[in-house]
């Protein structure tokens, strides 16, 4: 059981250049979630997926789009970087896991996708 | 729209000793449930403890606990017996029952040998 993974780990892009950042979740889970992570800010929510085929925008969805392909898939696309994009991306789904704490609902999270645009 | 405060940037304390994390929150919701995160150097978001917000009982797991006052929309976390490899950001975290959560902007806590 791999959980949710995250692909690349870590990306440079220059401004004005496009990337898809891509998450796969073999939880069967039916939501899915993208944030963003800066210095003091905590976490804050880009866009998430309540089921297959739907999409909604959370907290700070400008400049990004997403796309979940299927239940396990859920990407992030940005397509025209920008260097206040910046950031630590994580994905997440919600459901429920198999040992201990995560018996009941909660979110589950991604290793993290480093972004540095220039 | 709820809204979660964790007014500590940082913290220390010693090995083994108890530390505790302070969060409020704001929300209108009377079911939701309420998280504490750790964030350690590799960035994992791991899950410490939940409570849901129902359950008069405070949550506890092995050395956390936590102190939920929902009257006063308090959600602290407990340390005991400190370890090194506690030594991290902790993120207090609000969720509806839509599933959606909010975060705080995070506690570094660090614990000296």
């Amino acid at each position: 059981n791999a959980g949710v993974t995250q692909t690349p780990k870590f990306q440079v892009l220059k401004t004005g250049q496009s990337m898809t950042l891509q998450c796969a979740q073999d939880m069967n889970h039916n939501s899915m979630y993208w944030y963003r992570q800066d210095p003091g800010m905590g976490l804050r929510l880009i866009y998430y997926s309540a089921s297959e085929g739907t999409t909604d925008k959370g907290e700070v969805p400008n400049g990004y789009n997403v796309s979940r392909l299927n239940k396990r898939e859920f990407s992030l696309r940005l397509e025209s970087a920008a260097p206040s994009q910046t950031s630590v991306y994580f994905c997440a789904t919600r459901g429920r896991g198999t040992v201990s704490l995560s018996v009941q609902e909660t979110q589950y999270f991604g290793p993290g996708t480093r972004l540095l645009v220039l | 729209a709820q809204t979660v405060t964790q007014s500590q940037p940082e913290m220390s304390v010693q090995e083994a000793e108890t530390v505790t994390l302070s969060c409020t929150y704001d929300t209108s919701e009377s079911n939701y449930y309420l998280f504490w995160y750790k964030q350690p150097p590799s960035r994992q978001m791991i899950l410490v403890i939940r409570q849901e917000a129902y359950k008069q009982q405070n949550a506890t797991e092995n050395r956390f606990s936590v102190n939920f006052q929902k009257a006063a929309k308090s959600f602290s976390l407990k340390i005991s017996d400190s370890q090194l490899g506690d030594t991290a950001m902790y993120f207090c975290a609000f969720m509806k029952q839509d599933s959606k959560l909010t975060f705080g902007k995070g506690i570094t806590l660090s614990v000296r040998p």
